[in-house]
């Protein structure tokens, strides 16, 4: 069964620092990997979406990694600010066309 | 161009009652799923529908059901509530189906029921 694993739970840093969220899963059996953000009381945002084949996505800011192989994903975030203020979530597809997703990051950037 | 629109936002039962929610997909999109949120089991999948129909189903009892209209806009069924239905809901657009290649999907903004 596969699990998704954010860590750390929580982050709170102050504006301008670079910052590393971590997802881990079980399976390396995967298609692909999604990051999203959610605001509170909003939906969810999909951020980067990496394929299986790939090593890494970037938007902006934003820079997502995959290791399929030891089963772990980052998503590097650079010169932070307090807009980025959200809870991210990671989430896998698996073969048994699901999506899992982890308990996500909720991070705080302070002025 | 308009997002996923959910409706109701916000909604109070009691344990018994059933509830409905509605979801109106993005225009042109034809796969929309479900999720519910809570902050003990975090989000889990509950059914994709896609064409009129339910193509793909989570771990969840027959309480909970769901269809597809001709337009694309779904709703969901929740009899029988319990108080541990009380959640944020979630539905999520995408044209193709929710796992095709890169697909991404589009969520609204979710419908939280309180079960009391």
């Amino acid at each position: 069964k596969q699990e998704v694993t954010q860590i750390p739970a929580a982050l709170s840093v102050p504006e301008g620092e670079n910052l590393v969220l971590n997802c881990s899963f079980t399976d390396s059996a995967i298609y692909n990997l999604q990051w999203f953000r959610q605001d509170p009381g909003k939906g969810l945002t999909s951020l980067l979406l990496i394929q299986s084949s790939q090593r890494e996505q970037t938007s902006g800011r934003l820079n997502a990694s995959l290791d399929k192989s030891s089963g772990r994903s980052t998503l590097y975030i650079a010169a932070s600010q307090p807009g980025d203020s959200a809870t991210y979530l990671c989430a896998v597809h698996t073969g048994t066309d699901k999506l899992i997703f982890g308990t996500g990051t909720r991070l705080q950037v302070f002025p | 161009k308009a997002g996923v629109t959910q409706t109701p936002r916000y909604l109070i039962k009691t344990r018994g009652q059933q509830v409905t929610l509605s979801c109106s997909p993005i225009s042109g999109h034809r796969s929309v799923s479900w999720y519910q949120q809570t902050p003990g089991q975090g989000l889990q999948f509950l059914f994709e529908y896609f064409s009129e129909t339910q193509r793909n189903k989570g771990n969840f009892p027959g309480r909970f059901s769901g269809r597809q209209f001709s337009n694309s806009r779904s709703e969901m069924n929740v009899s029988t509530l319990e108080l541990g239905d009380s959640a944020l809901y979630l539905c999520a657009s995408s044209l193709a189906r929710q796992f095709s290649g890169a697909n991404v999907l589009t969520f609204g903004a979710g419908s939280r029921l309180t079960v009391l």
